[in-house]
């Protein structure tokens, strides 16, 4: 069935280094790849998302890379602070026309340390 | 409203009880789906609603029921669970439509549910 791979599952950093996520997906018909961040006892936010027309998409500290053919999709953050800390997720989607079922990878636990 | 809310906040029922989960959005989105997340865990996809109508149930047990009166309005009713159905109920909201690319999901601040 459909699955998407997340690493790590934890990722300590020094504030102001770079922090990278990578998911890889199996659904070669995956269109659609939002990446989540959940502070703890929050709601998930969308903070970046790519479509499979595109190959990369920066949102100043942040950029999400895609390779279709590899079918990964990665998370960048660069000078990264300790609000930067949380759980982040991504997903993927076919995008169909009747449905938005997101298949989420299983989170990657951020820990910025000032 | 940009929003997506949810009521109530907190929630601790017992396992003989009769509850219900409310979301609201009025942003127009005709998309609505209910997922369940337990702790360090991704959400995890219960039921969706397009245009009012079911359309993903994931096999979910009976004593979830969803109901969507309107096009604003999601509800999810409990009956009768078990203490491992206690987590965190989200609800989520997108827009819709034939033939248009996927949109994003807008995720509520969720319900806490215990279940003694």
């Amino acid at each position: 069935g459909e699955n998407v791979e997340q690493h790590p599952s934890t990722l300590s950093v020094q504030e102001g280094d770079s922090a990278v996520i990578k998911c890889t997906y199996s659904d070669s018909a995956s269109n659609y790849f939002p990446w989540y961040k959940q502070e703890l006892g929050k709601r998930p936010q969308l903070i970046i998302d790519i479509r499979s027309n595109v190959g990369e998409k920066k949102d100043q500290r942040i950029a999400v890379t895609l390779n279709k053919t590899a079918k990964h999709f990665s998370l960048h953050i660069t000078e990264t602070q300790p609000e930067d800390s949380a759980v982040y997720f991504c997903a993927a989607s076919k995008g169909s026309s009747n449905t938005g079922k997101l298949i989420f990878g299983q989170g990657t636990t951020l820990q910025v340390k000032p | 409203d940009t929003e997506v809310t949810q009521t109530p906040k907190h929630l601790v029922m017992g396992m003989t009880n009769k509850k219900s989960l409310k979301c609201e959005q009025h942003m127009g989105h005709r998309a609505m789906y209910w997922y369940k997340q337990k702790a360090k865990k991704p959400p995890e996809l219960m039921f969706v609603y397009s245009y009012e109508k079911l359309s993903i149930n994931e096999s979910v047990p009976s004593r979830f029921s969803p109901e969507c009166p309107n096009s604003s309005l999601l509800n999810l009713h409990l009956h009768a669970l078990q203490p491992e159905d206690s987590a965190l109920y989200l609800c989520a909201s997108s827009q819709e439509g034939s033939g248009r690319a996927y949109n994003e999901q807008f995720f509520g601040p969720g319900t806490r549910l215990t279940v003694l």
